[in-house]
């Protein structure tokens, strides 16, 4: 089975504008969620969406967006880019039911300059 | 809020020399305990999922255990392979699925 797939691996973007960044789930997981990875603060958790729903949210300002579509596939916006964005973004997929697993892609390194 | 803190930051070990992570944790209504293993540029992989105090699951060298308050990873005989970061991290069950917590890791390093 073919695991989460990120495009693209590595992004360098200017302070002001916007990313987005796609994700692929395993096949057959309704369940995308992202996180941001940095060194001072970890990995912390951005949104989840199940069925092209938004079903929680972390801590992030409303910069930071994302849809699901039909076929589960995730994009995840980030609009007037700032330093602080420069971050890992990962996008992790899980199963519904007795399985809360979260198996996660290889991420998009995002540079802001 | 809930809190995941990890020790030791950093972990130096020999070749063989077996060790344990600790994994401190508050939740309100525990869903899961969720152990990974990061290497360096790439995301986390998965290795366990533990529900209730009292759990353990093992997986070659790897052993996780859960109580109330903390998880441990216990590493036996460990080889230089199993150098990464080691995260943990816990789901609450308050209705509705919720993103996982994070701790901050424990860098593990074993020397040959």
């Amino acid at each position: 089975k073919a695991g989460v797939t990120q495009t693209p691996r590595y992004l360098i973007k200017t302070r002001g504008q916007q990313v987005t960044l796609s994700c692929s789930p395993i096949s057959g997981h309704r369940s995308v969620s992202w996180y941001q990875q940095t060194p001072g603060q970890g990995l912390q958790f951005l949104f989840e969406y199940f069925s092209e729903t938004q079903r929680n949210k972390g801590n992030f300002p409303g910069r930071f967006s994302g849809r699901q579509f039909s076929n589960s596939r995730s994009e995840m916006n980030v609009s007037t880019l700032e330093l602080g964005d420069s971050a890992l973004y990962l996008c992790a997929s899980s199963g519904y039911g007795s399985s809360y697993e979260q198996y996660f892609g290889p991420g998009t390194r995002l540079t802001v300059t | 809020e809930d809190q995941v803190t990890q020790s030791p930051e950093a972990l130096r070990l020999q070749e063989g020399e077996s060790s344990s992570l600790n994994c401190s944790y508050t939740v309100s209504g525990l869903r899961g305990l969720f152990w990974y293993r990061q290497d360096p540029g790439k995301g986390p992989e998965f290795l366990f999922t533990l529900y209730s105090a009292g759990e353990e699951k093992e997986k070659e060298r790897l052993k996780a255990t859960l109580t109330k308050k903390e998880s441990f990873l216990h590493i036996t005989a460990p080889k230089p392979e199993d150098s990464a970061t080691y995260l943990c991290a816990v789901q609450a069950g308050r209705g509705g699925a919720d993103g996982l917590t994070f701790g901050k890791g424990t860098h593990l390093i074993i020397q040959p």
